[in-house]
């Protein structure tokens, strides 16, 4: 089990690049969701996914797109990079939506800067 | 919105006893996750609590007052691989908010030989 895993470890973009950072874990999850982490303000929801075709918004969505067409993978767009979204961003999965037994597991991250 | 306190940072020697408190205020509540975090890494799961009380896991323990919106992670016998940062995060119950985790801001805790 390679648990969850995120590419790339880390991405320097200039304003206004789009990209398209990758997520996939190999659990059989149901629940997946993209999380931000700034100096200071602790893991921020960004979008989520209760299944595959079912995404919704979470704390922070402006500027990220997300899509769910399988199970394993759950990629976040960038549209238009801006220098607030220089951040690390983190994947993570569960077997269901919170309680006992739907711990979060993380993949490594991506250090994104954005100049 | 959902409120979620912990200390910024705490010190301790190796050895010793430590507890990092959290307190929280939300919109409903499915229970509370503590993690760990060493720098430049993941975040990973050290414990659950839904009921009130303690939960024992080995060296860690976490305690929950749902009356009082209050929980701690208590560790034992530290070592130096115990310096990371320690994330509180509430559950949510509710509609559209079942199931998300909100984070506190972390504990970065420092072990001293």
């Amino acid at each position: 089990n390679a648990g969850v895993t995120q590419t790339p470890k880390f991405q320097v973009l200039k304003t206004g690049q789009s990209m398209t950072l990758q997520c996939a874990q190999d659990m059989n999850h149901e629940y997946m969701s993209w999380y931000r982490q700034d100096p200071g303000m602790g893991l921020r929801l960004i979008h989520y996914s209760v299944g595959a075709g079912i995404t919704d918004q979470g704390e922070v969505p402006n500027g990220y797109n997300v899509s769910r067409s399988t199970t394993e993978d759950f990629p976040l767009r960038l549209l238009s990079a801006a220098p607030s979204q220089t951040s690390v961003y983190f994947c993570a999965s569960s077997y269901g939506l919170g309680g006992a037994g739907n711990e979060q597991f993380f993949g490594p991250g991506t250090r994104l800067t954005v100049l | 919105g959902q409120n979620i306190d912990q200390p910024t940072e705490m010190t301790a020697t190796e050895g010793a006893i430590v507890q990092i408190n959290c307190t929280y205020q939300t919109s409903g509540f499915n229970g509370l996750f503590w993690y760990q975090q060493h720098a430049g890494e993941a975040p990973t799961f050290l414990s659950y609590n839904v009921l009130d009380g303690l939960e024992e896991k080995g060296r860690f323990s976490s305690f929950l007052s749902r009356s009082k919106g209050y929980s701690y992670l208590l560790l034992k016998e530290l070592q130096m691989k115990d310096s990371a940062s320690y994330l509180c995060a509430v559950s949510l119950d509710r509609g559209s908010t079942l199931g998300r985790l909100y984070f506190g801001r972390g504990t970065q805790l420092t072990v001293w030989p």
